[in-house]
């Protein structure tokens, strides 16, 4: 069974420009969640969504983030424009959604972006 | 080996010692706590998990203490391998009112020398 997959796995963009990333959770996870590891620091959260709807955007930094999950399947997360601060890693995880709220999150290997 | 505190990034041990990682957390509400670790590269990767209601588990090689009195969680790896060598993070939930919410510590970077 594939994991979960998220392009691209690295991006480097100028102040100003516009990335978008990509995950695929597991086959048949209505979680999916977004992280993000800012340099040194710890792993924080985004948002979550059970299947294409937000369950929880309060860690969403700014205006400048847009997440979707269209038809309840991948998600992409659109930063735009892209500021210094927002260069890190951003993983994305997903849980199965059967069992509440304290599943096992299994993430992806990440998208490192580095905005110059 | 074992990590002081929860800013002591990093622990060094020798190949076949047991090694213990610890983590404060934060909130005393907290419900669940997993440990993830993550290599080089890579995405976080379960370990091992841990409800309130218990005060330790059991893995294969890696056993996990919860103390509610002092908010204190550790993660023993026994006989530790080079390939134990990474990032290890704990989580914390509270489900009542983070939902799935997870929150991380800073991680602690293991390295295991042959």
């Amino acid at each position: 069974e594939a994991g979960v997959t998220q392009f691209p796995s690295h991006s480097v963009i100028e102040k100003g420009q516009t990335v978008t990333l990509r995950c695929d959770p597991i086959s048949g996870h209505d979680n999916l969640y977004w992280y993000r590891r800012v340099m040194g620091k710890e792993i924080k959260f985004l948002l979550h969504f059970v299947k294409e709807s937000k369950q929880d955007e309060s860690g969403m930094p700014n205006n400048r983030f847009l997440a979707e999950r269209t038809g309840g399947t991948y998600s992409t997360l659109k930063v735009q424009p892209a500021e210094l601060e927002d260069s890190g890693v951003y993983f994305c995880a997903s849980s199965l959604g059967t069992s509440g709220t304290q599943e096992t999150q299994y993430f992806g290997p990440g998208t490192r972006l580095l905005v110059l | 080996g074992e990590s002081v505190g929860l800013h002591l990034p990093t622990l060094s041990v020798q190949e076949g010692d047991n090694s213990i990682i610890n983590c404060a957390y934060s909130n005393s509400a907290s419900d669940y706590f997993i440990w993830y670790k993550q290599e080089s590269g890579k995405g976080p990767q379960f370990i091992i998990d841990i409800r309130s209601n218990m005060d330790k588990r059991q893995g294969q090689r890696v056993t996990v203490l919860l103390n509610k009195t002092v908010k204190h969680l550790s993660l023993q790896i026994a006989a530790t391998q080079p390939g134990d060598s990474a990032v290890y993070f704990c989580a914390e939930n509270l489900s009542e009112t983070s939902g799935s919410r997870l929150t991380f510590g800073e991680g602690t970077q293991l390295t295991v020398n042959p």
